[in-house]
């Protein structure tokens, strides 16, 4: 069973639109949440993350938000740039491990 | 955030030999490193966790025979696919946790087995 949930394989945004990647969990004792974003054939790059005491993390371009009730957390990129175009995965832990459980990934294509 | 190098990059073996690949992290003493592997289109996979000193954890289904690990150093941890088979070909990341939560993930080793 998928703990973490990308239901959205692929996403395109025109340059200078805002992106807004989604992301759902199923485990409750997911307490951290991170975003990664991913060229093909590289390593996973940190991109931004968020506690589960926090609703909302700000990194210039990149916010996440968080609704614990609703165990749902989205990146929002603003402006996007077509330098974003990439993989990007949301990934959780929790009972303070480092352990990371990874969503599908959701390709974002951000066009001229 | 932590440094972390793969080697080599690119890997192609005969069915049946080993590969060894390596995970070196650059600027931090990693007491602990994972490995991942992700197939074309999938997410990335925790495959194991490798402690220094001790024996690796391995997730479910991850045949420990089959995948050995090594975590000798605070900088270097190894993973050798034994007796490699074409459905062993994959993409092979190693990841080092840094402070409490985040990981720093290297650039990926490709395993092409004919």
């Amino acid at each position: 069973d998928q703990q973490v949930k990308q239901n959205s394989p692929s996403l395109s945004v025109q340059e200078g639109r805002i992106s807004i990647l989604n992301c759902d969990y199923t485990n409750s004792m997911f307490d951290y949440f991170l975003w990664y974003k991913k060229y093909p054939a590289e390593g996973p790059t940190f991109l931004i993350s968020i506690s589960s005491i926090k609703d909302k993390n700000e990194d210039g371009r990149f916010t996440v938000f968080l609704n614990k009730s609703a165990k749902h957390l989205s990146l929002h990129i603003v402006p996007s740039q077509p330098g974003d175009s990439a993989v990007y995965f949301c990934a959780a832990s929790g009972n303070a491990g480092n352990m990371l459980t990874f969503g599908g990934g959701t390709r974002l294509m951000v066009k001229p | 955030g932590a440094v972390v190098s793969q080697h080599p990059s690119w890997v192609i073996c005969k069915s049946g030999t080993s590969v060894k690949i390596e995970c070196r992290s650059l600027d931090f003493q990693a007491t602990t490193m994972f490995w991942y592997r992700q197939f074309p289109k999938q997410s990335l996979m925790l495959m194991a966790t490798s402690n220094e000193g001790s024996k690796a954890t391995y997730e479910q289904g991850v045949e420990k025979d089959k995948f050995l690990i090594n975590h000798a150093s605070l900088t270097l941890s190894t993973l050798t696919v034994t007796s490699a088979h074409p459905e062993d070909s994959s993409f092979y990341i190693c990841s080092v946790g840094q402070g409490v939560r985040e990981q720093y993930f290297g650039p990926g080793t490709r395993l092409t087995v004919t």
